[in-house]
């Protein structure tokens, strides 16, 4: 597609559930990368992929957190057991190759954790 | 000390009016820059590039000074639609993944 697909928009979890996010990236885009923002804008890095593979994973917390891209599939974020501090936007952006490229950013998922 | 830093306003200016901020990055080996502008909470979109000899894009002026490693962002003859948060970004070419400023809060008022 032409643009960022994510889903869901909104998603709601008790503390402890699992939570899965979804990311559809621009067609033709080798990069994904996911960030997650917390109040007052802070933006954090979490994971990026080049195609199915794992780039960058310096940001993932990975005792809870995963992610996957699959050919033919979207994009996986997932976080098992999930805190109160998990409570966030997460935004997916891909990019056509990496370097020094614009990041298109899609809507975002926003993960309420009660 | 943050990667990027930003002056988080706000900005309140009147219609019309040229309004001006800067960010600082941390890391000399910065390669691209970049100012996203987000309203809402809703998703970074970009604003432009900045490159090192400077840019303009129609009313929005940036410019990069990498001896002191800031980035600016002009705005001239603001509108009622330029009300929004603008992101400093910064990407090293080495991991390709950006980092953000906290933001500049901007608001245009008739």
């Amino acid at each position: 597609g032409e643009e960022v697909a994510q889903t869901p928009k909104h998603l709601v979890r008790g503390e402890g559930q699992k939570a899965k996010l979804y990311c559809a990236p621009i067609k033709g885009h080798s990069y994904v990368f996911w960030y997650q923002q917390v109040l007052k804008n802070e933006f954090k890095f979490l994971i990026s992929f080049q195609n199915e593979n794992v780039f960058d994973e310096t940001g993932m917390p990975k005792e809870r957190f995963s992610a996957k891209c699959l050919p033919n599939s979207p994009c996986s974020l997932e976080i098992q057991a999930t805190k109160l501090e998990d409570s966030a936007v997460y935004f997916c952006a891909s990019s056509q190759t990496g370097a020094r490229e614009t990041q298109y950013f899609g809507p975002g998922t926003r993960l309420l954790v009660l | 000390r943050k990667e990027v830093e930003q002056d988080p306003g706000p900005f309140n200016v009147p219609e019309g009016a040229t309004v001006a901020f800067n960010c600082t990055y941390s890391n000399s080996a910065s390669q691209s820059f970049f100012w996203y502008r987000q309203d809402c909470r809703k998703e970074p979109k970009l604003l432009m590039s900045v490159y090192s000899s400077g840019n303009e894009d129609g009313r929005f002026t940036a410019q990069l000074n990498r001896a002191s490693q800031y980035i600016s962002l002009l705005i001239r003859d603001s509108k009622l639609s330029d009300s929004a948060t603008y992101l400093c970004v910064v990407n090293y070419s080495n991991d390709y993944k950006l980092s953000f400023g906290a933001g500049t809060t901007v608001t245009v008022r008739a």
